[in-house]
């Protein structure tokens, strides 16, 4: 079945610091990948998804990049701020029901 | 305008009993899907039901059950519950049977003892 690697499984970065975190599938099938922000005690929160017919995709400060043919999406977030500390998901779906999720990265901004 | 909703918050039991953890999805929304979290991993798919009936279901025991109410909201039952069970469990919805943005409620955590 499909599985999600994501490295790194923590990442400390100075504030205004821009951040990276990848993660890798291995069904190629895969055609929808969003990413999830969690902070302490609270619900994940969608913050950007991606399709398979887009290659990059931005909101402000956050940007998603997928490359179909390695199998691997990335999250970028510029210019750091301390409420940007959290846990960040990637995931992916082949369109089916469900979405198969990373292991997570515990982010840090440090002021 | 209310996101997703879960009830219980929390909720203690002993091995062995039963649980039900309910679901209200957004207004509008067709689908809810459930997915257990334990601490310190991504969460991971149980089932997903649209329009009262079960279209996915994921690498779970039969002890996990679930249902879809006319109103869209939905129950998960853990049938004797073991202590693997402790766990944070989520509720999200969508407007369709496909996996695509998904949103999660707050979810309820379980602890078994």
């Amino acid at each position: 079945g499909e599985n999600v690697e994501q490295h790194p499984s923590t990442l400390s970065v100075q504030e205004g610091d821009s951040a990276v975190i990848k993660c890798t599938y291995s069904d190629s099938a895969s055609n929808y990948f969003p990413w999830y922000k969690q902070e302490l005690g609270k619900r994940p929160q969608l913050i950007i998804d991606i399709r398979s017919n887009v290659g990059e995709k931005k909101d402000q400060r956050i940007a998603v990049t997928l490359n179909k043919t390695a199998k691997h999406f990335s999250l970028h977030i510029t210019e750091t701020q301390p409420e940007d500390s959290a846990v960040y998901f990637c995931a992916a779906s082949t369109g089916a029901q469900k979405l198969v999720f990373g292991q997570g990265t515990r982010l840090t901004i440090n002021p | 305008d209310a996101g997703v909703t879960q009830s219980p918050t929390h909720l203690i039991k002993t091995r062995g009993q039963q649980v039900t953890l309910r679901c209200s999805p957004i207004s509008g929304h067709k689908s809810v899907s459930w997915y257990q979290q334990v601490l310190g991993q991504g969460p991971q798919f149980i089932f997903q039901y649209y329009e009262k009936e079960e279209r996915g279901r994921g690498n779970f025991p039969d002890r996990f059950s679930a249902r879809q109410f006319p109103n869209y909201s939905s129950e998960l039952n853990v049938n004797a519950l073991l202590l693997g069970d402790s766990a944070l469990y989520l509720c999200a919805s969508s407007l369709r049977t496909r996996a695509y943005e998904q949103y999660f409620g707050p979810g309820t955590r379980l602890t078994v003892t």
